[in-house]
């Protein structure tokens, strides 16, 4: 495809499920970036990918929150026992290398009820 | 803890003025920086991208960068109602990473 896609686009779950978020990033980059965005607020960095590097994870809020992306292909971001307040957009990115402009996905609404 | 810094706003500009946007960042050594827009319920896009000192221009919109002061702006010219949106300025961090820290955004506001 030609730009990063998300999926699910919205999910409605319930609080204590755990859910899966794809993110599927543009063709060869291999720099890819999870951020949370709440209602109304800045982007809130979770997780960076880049390459055969370790990620750096510093931005994941709690033990809840994981992410794993094999190779330079597909990343999945897992939330497990959500909460009310894990409801937000996850936005996914993905740049060709760490230092380039980075191309956002539509993002995953995800609403814990 | 490396940051990216711009005010807030609202930031309310009357049409066919210019707007203009400030940012400063904390890592000396970034070389890349980058303004997106965001416009509500959207993801963000890139808008404009800056690696050397002095401004950058295309089209309607400039993007200056000062490394001495550490000091990045975006300068939107004849601004229009479709330009109300959420700006948000990025910076690399001078690492083996590289990874690219957002600020929390201006949001701008072209009123009629």
């Amino acid at each position: 495809g030609a730009g990063v896609s998300q999926s699910p686009s919205n999910k409605v779950t319930e609080k204590g499920k755990d859910v899966e978020l794809r993110c599927d990033p543009i063709s060869g980059h291999t720099a890819l970036y999870w951020y949370r965005q709440r209602l109304g607020q800045g982007l809130e960095f979770l997780i960076y990918f880049q390459g055969n590097s370790a990620p750096d994870k510093s931005g994941l809020p709690s033990d809840r929150f994981s992410a794993e992306r094999t190779g330079e292909s597909v990343s999945t971001l897992t939330i497990q026992r959500t909460q009310q307040e894990d409801s937000a957009v996850y936005l996914c990115a993905s740049s060709l290398e760490g230092y380039t402009e980075a191309f956002f996905g539509q993002g995953t609404r995800l609403t814990v009820v | 803890q490396k940051e990216v810094e711009q005010n807030s706003g609202p930031l309310s500009v009357p049409e066919g003025a210019i707007a203009s946007l400030n940012c400063t960042y904390s890592d000396r050594g970034s070389q890349s920086f980058f303004w997106y827009r965001q416009y509500s319920g959207k993801s963000p896009e890139l808008i404009m991208f800056i690696y050397s000192n002095g401004d950058k221009e295309d089209g309607r919109f400039t993007a200056q960068l000062n490394k001495a002061s550490q000091y990045v702006s975006l300068l939107i010219r004849d601004s229009q109602p479709s330009d109300s949106a959420t700006y948000l300025c990025a910076a690399t961090e001078d690492s083996s990473a590289s990874k690219i820290i957002f600020g929390s955004g201006t949001r701008l506001s072209i009123r009629p």
